[in-house]
């Protein structure tokens, strides 16, 4: 079955610093791969996404992430991060293993110290 | 402004009864989905649907009914079944178009607390 791992549950930066937040999934054939952030007591919004093409992906509020097949990684990263992103990151995945519908990592808290 | 909408956002229940929480969305959107989410484990789909009278279980079924009588309701019932109803609930939709990359959206949570 497939699975995501994402490697901290939480991340603490100083605003301006960059962050990285990891992600590892399960080896597929062909994937799908997303990333998720939820601010505190809100529902989840779309950060970015790979479906196919160019490994670097840019999103929304400056992140990007690059899928990464060799290591089965999609790392989310920023250059530099401010108080307003402090939230729960979530990766997720589909696939044909996983009847397409999305598998989800715990989430990574992102901490960021004034 | 399209969108989810989930109601109530908090609810409390004492042990043994039944509640639904509701969830509509404007979107026009096919499918539709149900996901709890506790501290620490990320989210797991309880149940989805895919078009209107049809929805299939996810992993944790045991203890939630669902409907799917019109295209932009879908409700959920937290039966006496369910043996550990305390969580955050959120519901979320997609258009279906492309299949799995469609992006779904979620509406802003339920939190249910049995007391």
């Amino acid at each position: 079955a497939q699975s995501v791992t994402q490697l901290d549950s939480q991340v603490p930066v100083f605003e301006e610093a960059p962050v990285e937040l990891r992600c590892n999934y399960s080896s597929s054939v062909s994937v799908y791969l997303f990333w998720y952030v939820q601010y505190p007591n809100q529902g989840l919004q779309l950060l970015l996404k790979y479906l196919s093409g160019s490994t670097l992906v840019k999103g929304i509020n400056g992140f990007e992430a690059e899928f990464n097949k060799s290591q089965t990684s999609f790392h989310l990263r920023k250059p530099s991060v401010h108080i307003s992103d402090t939230a729960e990151y979530f990766c997720a995945v589909s696939g044909s293993s996983s009847n397409y519908q999305l598998i989800w990592g715990a989430g990574t808290k992102l901490i960021i110290k004034p | 402004d399209g969108g989810i909408t989930q109601s109530p956002k908090y609810l409390f229940r004492k042990e043994g009864q039944n509640v639904t929480l509701s969830c509509e969305q404007n979107l026009n959107h096919d499918a539709m989905y149900w996901y709890r989410q506790d501290p620490g484990q990320g989210l797991r789909l309880i149940y989805y649907s895919q078009i209107v009278n049809d929805f299939q279980k996810g992993d944790i079924a045991e203890g939630y009914s669902v409907s799917r009588e019109k295209k932009e309701s879908f409700p959920l019932t937290v039966t006496s079944a369910q043996k550990n109803p305390t969580a955050f609930y959120l519901c979320a939709s997609s258009s279906m178009t492309s299949g799995s990359t469609d992006t779904q959206y979620f509406g802003p949570g339920t939190r249910l607390t049995v007391l």
